[in-house]
């Protein structure tokens, strides 16, 4: 079955860098164009990235343009969001989502990794 | 503030119909689909509604939304305890090049 998974949150101080991860199975991840979307505590869904499916085309939102770098590996069916310059609001879930061929929406998403940004 | 505005909050008792509304602009809901996705609490946002009006395979036809204009709405029809969650529209901005969700409504069942 497909299955996103979401990994390399935790707490990190300000100013620093990561990378979140998002490992996909039961799918041929190289044909699906990805998603990260992230959900600060109590707030709504905000959209952060998307990448076509073999890594040619990429598109970001306002908020995380220029410190946010969305990026591929499909031989190793991995989805990743390097971040730097982490601010506290940047606090969040961060979602993978895998959208649908023919323009039928993001079908599939992963449970979440939660990332605090506090010094 | 969102570039989606949408009603913040809906409620009804089990059985009746409950609608809410997403309002865009001409460079997202006017020229692009709108899509729909479920929130329960605690759990991953969950696809409702593709291309305006089209449900994935698994979503009850008590769900149908319509597009006129720059604006959207969804319609839950006989509603149902498990229905409580909150709802999220979404749709490509040509003008931003790139993707925004409204800011939520959350349904309430009574």
């Amino acid at each position: 079955q497909v299955q996103l998974v979401e990994s390399g949150g935790g707490v990190v101080q300000p100013g620093k860098s990561l990378r979140l991860s998002c490992a996909v199975s039961g799918f041929t991840f190289s044909n699906y164009a990805m998603h990260w979307v992230r959900q600060a505590p109590g707030k709504g869904l905000e959209w952060l990235a998307v990448i076509q499916f073999d890594g040619s085309l990429k598109y970001y939102g306002d908020s995380v343009k220029g410190r946010f770098t969305i990026s591929r590996d499909n031989s190793k069916n991995t989805l990743y969001l390097q971040m730097s310059n982490v601010r506290p609001g940047d606090t969040a879930v961060y979602y993978c989502a895998r959208e649908e061929a023919a323009l039928a929406g993001c079908g599939h998403w992963g449970q979440g990794t939660l990332l605090i940004v506090s010094s | 503030q969102s570039v989606l505005t949408q009603s913040p909050s809906a409620s009804g008792t089990p059985g009746q119909r409950v609608t809410m509304s997403c309002a865009g602009r001409s460079s997202n809901i006017g020229t692009n689909y709108v899509y729909w996705y479920q929130q329960v609490p605690g759990a991953a946002p969950k696809l409702l509604i593709y291309k305006n009006n089209q449900r994935p395979s698994g979503v009850p036809d008590r769900f149908s939304a319509s597009k006129s204009g720059s604006s959207a709405s969804l319609a839950i029809s006989g509603l149902r305890s498990e229905d409580e969650a909150d709802y999220y529209c979404a749709v490509w901005d040509d003008s931003l090049s790139g993707w925004v969700f409204g800011g939520g409504t959350k349904v309430t069942v009574l």
